[in-house]
This record gives C-alpha cells, structure tokens and sequence, in this order.
C-alpha cells in the first residue's frame, strides 16, 4: 500500500521569506502523480500543485515550487515570498496512474506565516 | 472557473438518522469521489464512483454508507443510522479525462455533526 508521510506537522515562516515542506512517500509504482494541496481554516481543499512523475522538471506556480526527487520518492513544496493568505495546512497527496485511482494523503503541514 | 458544490454546509443530526450530502461535480467529469476528514486527522477515502457503479472502496465504506448518481448532475452520499464517530467533515471530488484528468478537485466540503 502506498504511503505518505509528512515529517512536519508545523511550520513558521516570515511574511516574504521562503519555506520549504517536506514530504516522502512509498510505492512500487513508477507512473503516478504528486499533489500538494492547502486547506485554509474554510477546511476547503484548493490544489496548489501537481507533478507527474514521468517528467524530470519540478513543476512550479507563481510563487510555489517542488522539488521532486523520484529516487528519493520525495517531494518537497517551496513557497517564496510568503504571504499572510499563504497560512493554511498543506497536505501533499499521492495517486497512483490509472482509472479511477483515489489520493493517499499525508497528516499534513499546519504553516503559520508571521507579520 | 468550474467547481464542485456540496449541500448543505453544515448539518446538525440525531445519532440513529438517516443523513444524505450532496455534490454536484463539476461537468462533463466522470471520476466521482467521496473523502472525510475527522477533526485534527487526515484526509480518508471513503469510495471513488465511475460508470454508475463503485470503482473502489475503503475499508471505512461498509453497509451504512451507499452513494447513488440520481441524476446527470447530482451525486450523493447517505449514510444510514448515523454514529457519533461520523462527525467529520465530508468532501466530494470529481475528476475529468485526457490531459487535465489527472488532477481531483474538491468541494468545499459537508460538516457533519453527530450529537
């Protein structure tokens, strides 16, 4: 069974300084796809990112980042010149490719941001 | 930009009653999902729906729980005799096909309380 791990359950970072989340995950598989998502205190889930697994480029948007490692089976989320609106708890979710393959998600990453 | 919606935000229930949240995914999708997130835990999958038929269910998903696509639009989750233990905020996701059909996107999600 696939698992995801988040090794951070919290993280504080300045308002325009850059953090970096962790995440690890395990599987057998070699084609799949990586998912950060952020769930403010609305608890509604917004996707921040994704990456396919098949490509070597870490994907990015505006101000967030990874940086996939595949042999590594990490995945680590970079958000520069952080913003107060960036404060929520991230989880990073892992889906096997496939029909209709469900998310693992990890426990998630609590990221408070500092005025 | 399309969007998951779920009804109703909020509902308050007797444990023993009957309970029905709904979702009507976003269009043209075809991949349906039902998640809960039990307050401070990570996000669970409770069954993936495709075809009008369940593709995958989670060892959570027993005879209580039944999902149902009434419609073109509409897809629901009941959950028979309601416990104190599914208090838990419930999330509808939906996903498409082809290049973008990689990615699940979530309602804003169905609390659940349980009294």
């Amino acid at each position: 069974a696939q698992t995801v791990t988040q090794s951070q359950p919290e993280m504080s970072v300045q308002e325009a300084e850059t953090v970096t989340l962790s995440c690890t995950y395990d599987t057998s598989e070699s084609d799949y796809y990586l998912f950060w998502y952020k769930q403010p205190p609305s608890r509604q889930m917004i996707l921040v990112i994704r990456q396919e697994a098949y490509k070597q480029q870490n994907a990015t948007e505006n101000r967030f980042s990874v940086n996939f490692q595949k042999a590594a089976k990490s995945f680590s989320l970079k958000i520069s010149d952080s913003q107060l609106g960036d404060a929520a708890m991230y989880f990073c979710a892992y889906r096997k490719s496939g029909s209709a393959r469900q998310l693992t998600f990890g426990s998630g990453t609590q990221l408070t941001v500092l005025p | 930009e399309p969007e998951v919606t779920q009804t109703p935000s909020h509902q308050v229930t007797q444990m023993g009653q009957e309970v029905i949240l709904r979702c009507v995914p976003i269009s043209n999708h075809l991949y349906f999902y039902w998640y809960r997130q039990i307050l401070g835990q990570k996000v669970e999958f409770l069954v993936s729906f495709y075809n009008n038929e369940i593709s995958e269910k989670s060892e959570i998903f027993d005879d209580q729980f039944s999902v149902e696509r009434p419609d073109g639009s509409n897809f629901t989750l009941k959950i028979r005799s309601t416990k104190l233990e599914d208090s838990a905020m419930y999330f509808c996701a939906s996903r498409g096909t082809g290049d973008y059909g990689n990615t699940i996107y979530f309602g804003e999600g169905s609390w659940l309380t349980v009294v």
